[in-house]
C-alpha cells in the first residue's frame, strides 16, 4: 500500500534551516509528481511546491520562493523540502503529498501524516 | 493568482441531511478542481477531482459539480462520519491555491 513519512519537523529559530524528507514506499516513487503542502496551526491548507518525477520541474508558492527548494532522491525513494531563511509564519504542519501522475498540475491522492515545523525564538 | 471562496464557511448540519457546498473562483478554471476532506489532526483525504469524479474508495453519497468559476460538493445523506473540514483546490494554473475551508459541524 502507499506509504508517505514524513520527518525532520521540529523547533528552530528565525533565520535558521531546516530539512524536511518524505519517505515513499509501496508505489514506484520515480514516475511520481509530489507536493508539499502545510498547514499553520489552526488555519486552512497552504501550497507549498511541486516537483516532477524525474525533478526537472519545479513550481513554489511565491511565500517561499527564493528561500525553499524542493527536490528528490529517486534511488532513495526520497522527497526533500530545504528551507532556509525560516521565519515566525512558516511554522507550520508540513505534509507531503502524491499525485497520480509525473507531472503536470493534478491534486494530491497519498498524502502523509504530516511533521510539524514551529519557528521561535 | 487565483482565489477560492468557498461558502458557508461554517455549517450546521444534523445527520441525514442533504448538504451543499460551493466553491468560486476569481477566474475560470474549466474543471481542474478537486474537493479534500480533513478531520482534525489528520491529513487531507482526496474527494473529487476534475470538479465531478468520484476518487476511488469515496462512499457515492460525496458529488461534485460545476466548470468555469462556480463548484458544488454535495453529501446527499450526511452520515457521522462525515463532519468535518472541507476545501476545494484549483489546478487550473500555479500558484495551486485552495479555498479557505468549510467547517461542517453536527447541529
Amino acid at each position: 500500500q502507499v506509504q508517505l513519512v514524513e520527518s525532520g519537523g521540529g523547533v528552530v529559530q528565525p533565520g535558521r534551516s531546516l530539512r524536511l524528507s518524505c519517505a515513499a514506499s509501496g508505489f514506484t516513487f520515480s514516475t511520481y509528481g509530489m507536493h508539499w503542502v502545510r498547514q499553520a496551526p489552526g488555519k486552512g491548507l497552504e501550497w507549498v511546491a511541486f516537483i516532477w518525477h524525474d525533478g526537472r520541474n519545479k513550481y513554489y508558492a511565491d511565500s517561499v520562493k527564493g528561500r525553499f527548494t524542493i527536490a528528490r532522491d529517486n534511488s532513495k525513494n526520497t522527497l526533500y523540502l530545504q528551507m532556509n531563511s525560516l521565519r515566525v509564519n512558516d511554522t507550520a504542519v508540513y505534509y507531503c503529498a502524491r499525485v497520480p501522475a509525473a507531472g503536470g498540475i493534478v491534486e494530491g491522492d497519498y498524502w502523509g501524516q504530516g511533521t510539524l515545523v514551529t519557528v521561535s525564538s | 493568482d487565483i482565489q477560492l471562496t468557498q461558502s458557508p464557511s461554517f455549517l450546521s448540519a444534523s445527520v441525514g441531511d442533504r448538504v451543499t457546498i460551493t466553491c468560486r473562483a476569481s477566474q475560470g478554471i474549466s474543471s481542474y478542481l478537486a474537493w479534500y476532506q480533513q478531520k482534525p489532526g489528520k491529513a487531507p483525504n482526496l474527494l473529487i477531482y476534475a470538479a465531478s469524479t468520484l476518487q476511488t474508495g469515496v462512499p457515492s453519497r460525496f458529488s461534485g459539480s460545476g466548470s468555469g468559476t462556480e463548484f458544488t460538493l454535495t453529501i446527499s445523506t450526511l452520515q457521522p462520519e462525515d463532519f468535518a473540514t472541507y476545501y476545494c483546490q484549483q489546478l487550473n494554473s500555479y500558484p495551486i491555491t485552495f479555498g479557505q475551508g468549510t467547517r461542517l459541524e453536527i447541529k
